[in-house]
């Protein structure tokens, strides 16, 4: 079955201190990773995607297929930088997600 | 960048009426549109798959004579909760592409349901 596992729900973290929010995914065949956030009222945006390998507001995520994680990263977090994020597998030549759990995000000032 | 409008925002209605809930894509076409439901603090539950001119693909434990979805344009897709009840209570999401493998999904606001 596909499954993805955020195992924070509630992460607080120091501004100017490191940022990691875990993924770990189990699924049939080669997934493409996304992670999408919710900033406070606001829609669901995507973040960023693996297959683009970019840094997105200083974010960065890397696939490792060994460990079927994709964790998100950023080494100097900001107070902006407080949201929901969410995990989001899907299969190649599949438009469906999947969303994790979701990891509450909160930046202390 | 590609906005997805849903319309109500919030709704309240009265235990065993019907309420619908439209999905626009306001600057592209969408070929397939999603809908979910998030209960309070919870994830994203995809309900069903819409896809422009056929009938929606309902994922597993989801009732389709309940939860009425149609797809009738490549710009519009609505939601009919029939016969609510107060369990249908719920934040629901709608999220378009433009249809392909590499395609971005783009979300609404949402929608919060509040059935008395």
């Amino acid at each position: 079955a596909q499954r993805v596992t955020q195992p924070e729900k509630l992460l607080s973290v120091f501004k100017g201190a490191p940022v990691e929010l875990k993924c770990n995914y189990s699924y049939s065949g080669s997934p493409e990773l996304f992670w999408y956030v919710q900033y406070s009222r606001q829609r669901l945006q995507l973040l960023l995607r693996h297959i683009s390998r970019e840094s997105i507001k200083g974010f960065t995520a890397d696939l490792n297929k060994g460990e079927t994680s994709f964790h998100l990263k950023k080494p100097f977090a900001q107070e902006e930088d407080s949201a929901m994020y969410y995990c989001a597998p899907r299969l190649f030549g599949n438009e469906k997600l999947t969303f994790g759990t979701g990891t509450r995000l909160t930046i202390i000032p | 960048g590609a906005v997805v409008s849903q319309h109500p925002s919030r709704v309240i209605c009265k235990s065993g009426t019907s309420v619908k809930i439209e999905c626009r894509s306001l600057d592209f076409q969408a070929t397939t549109m999603f809908w979910y439901r998030q209960f309070p603090k919870q994830s994203l539950m995809l309900m069903a798959t819409s896809n422009e001119g056929s009938k929606a693909t309902y994922e597993q434990g989801v009732e389709k004579d309940k939860f009425l979805i149609n797809h009738a344009s490549l710009t519009l897709s609505t939601l009919t909760v029939t016969s609510a009840h107060p369990e249908d209570s719920s934040f629901y999401i709608c999220s378009a592409s433009r249809g392909g493998w590499n395609t971005e999904a783009f979300f609404g606001q949402g929608t919060r349901l509040t059935v008395v």
